[in-house]
């Protein structure tokens, strides 16, 4: 866990606002760094992932943007909705590993 | 059903007593993890098959935990002798091959587990 530190640990947004979650790494080994949604009472969600080869991915509100000589990735939600309230998990791994290393998660709220 | 089903999804059991959690993947999916996630907490990895076999099950916390899977499907998580620092919630999850990072990770809701 200490190899992967995320940032803030809960984030309040009102509706229509950007919310960015923040992940740094440690092992340079990490080659593929995806984000998990969960709600409350559920198992995690795969939301968006990517892939060293790019710097950044979209898909709808959700972005990832990566830089690897800060070794950190962050996930940008636009246009927040209420229905984004959840936990955020970054979970970067290693391509040949067996293994998703998780954040220690960000709670975010926003607010309708 | 189509997704990761775990039981008991609740279970409160006395320090000291055996617990055993179930996991039943995914149709087809030949890799499963065990993770443990703590109130408030992130996920913990515990083990990971592939297949019937363990390569990686460097985060069992312990000699009282212990984890099989039979058939390439159903697998069992045992605690023995619980202690109350085993309280949480133990998420298992499946994925179509080896390897966490070559496809997604599907995940039950897990079993929360209370020791008294």
């Amino acid at each position: 866990q200490q190899q992967v530190k995320q940032s803030p640990q809960s984030l309040i947004v009102q509706k229509g606002g950007i919310s960015i979650i923040n992940c740094a790494y440690e092992n340079t080994a990490f080659d593929y760094f995806p984000w998990y949604q969960q709600f409350p009472g559920k198992g995690p969600a795969l939301l968006i992932a990517i892939r060293p080869d790019v710097s950044e991915k979209k898909e709808g509100r959700f972005t990832i943007s990566f830089n690897k000589s800060a070794k950190q990735f962050s996930l940008h939600i636009m246009d927040s909705q209420p229905g984004d309230s959840a936990t955020y998990f970054c979970a970067p791994a290693r391509y040949s590993g067996s293994r998703l290393t998780f954040g220690e998660g960000t709670q975010l709220t926003v607010n309708p | 059903g189509a997704g990761v089903s775990q039981s008991p999804s609740n279970k409160v059991t006395e320090k000291g007593k055996d617990v055993e959690l179930r996991c039943d993947p995914i149709s087809g999916h030949t890799a499963l993890y065990w993770y443990r996630q703590s109130l408030g907490q992130g996920l913990e990895f515990l083990i990971y098959f592939q297949g019937n076999s363990a390569p990686d099950k460097s985060g069992l916390p312990s000699d009282r935990f212990s984890a099989e899977r039979t058939g390439g499907s159903v697998s069992t998580l045992t605690i023995q002798r619980t202690q109350q620092e085993d309280s949480a919630v133990y998420l298992c999850a499946s994925s179509r091959q080896g390897g966490a990072n070559t496809g997604e990770l599907f995940f039950g809701e897990g079993s929360r587990l209370t020791v008294l």
